[in-house]
């Protein structure tokens, strides 16, 4: 299966402990985006990189949360001292090198993480 | 800012019957995308159908159809036939032209009953 992973699937740890999730695109998909979704609401847009270059940040963004993708290749996401409503799904996606003429490049989902802030 | 709406948090329908799911849209941009995603129970969000704001032709993906109201900002989907694999929580999202980030709905859970 080539398409977007995620590890761990499923995380639970303690309010203020750290975590560290991880997301292996696509290969050759140069883009990539991580999303939170809550409890019964859709995605919600955290940041994306364009190689490993982090292009764009949502001000849900906290400066407890930081993402890397060192080598433009896989990507982290790091939540430091967590608290209860950082529980949530966080999901990955990536996308291609945009091609001439088209005007968007669809975004493929990894399966995400779960995470389970006690 | 650009807001996605879905007001129905569910939706059921007989096996081989046909369903649609709203969804409206607020965006101020005259070129952009819009999109439905289907994410089954514990499985990966799936793109299922997408329409390019600038295009009047519905777009048609084999059981699934849009009706796309521009000066309405309204995108419904359409399912025909349904097929106890659709059931799956259902998506509506918008992205801008030239942008990265997707805005999506809050969601419809589509129960497929046998």
């Amino acid at each position: 299966d080539t398409g977007v992973s995620q590890n761990p699937r499923h995380k639970i740890t303690k309010r203020g402990q750290n975590v560290t999730f991880r997301c292996d695109p696509i290969s050759e998909h140069n883009r990539l985006y991580w999303y939170r979704q809550t409890l019964g609401q859709g995605p919600e847009f955290l940041t994306y990189f364009q190689n490993e270059a982090q292009l764009e940040k949502s001000r849900l963004l906290s400066d407890r949360f930081s993402a890397e993708r060192p080598k433009g290749s896989f990507s982290t996401l790091e939540i430091q001292r967590t608290e209860q409503g950082d529980s949530a799904m966080y999901l990955c996606a990536s996308s291609p090198r945009a091609s001439g003429g088209q005007g968007y490049n669809e975004q493929f989902f990894g399966p995400g993480t779960r995470l389970t802030v006690l | 800012a650009q807001t996605v709406t879905q007001s129905q948090p569910e939706m059921s329908v007989q096996e081989a019957e046909t369903v649609t799911l709203s969804c409206t849209y607020d965006t101020s941009e005259s070129d952009y995308y819009l999109f439905w995603y289907k994410q089954p129970p514990s499985r990966q969000m799936i793109l299922v159908i997408r329409q390019e704001a600038y295009k009047q032709q519905n777009a048609t993906e084999n059981r699934f159809s849009v009706n796309f109201q521009k000066a309405a900002k309204s995108f419904s989907l359409k399912i025909s036939d349904s097929q106890l694999g659709d059931a799956a929580m259902y998506f509506c999202a918008y992205i801008r032209q030239g942008a990265q980030k997707l805005v999506f709905g809050q969601g419809t859970r589509l129960t497929i009953n046998p």
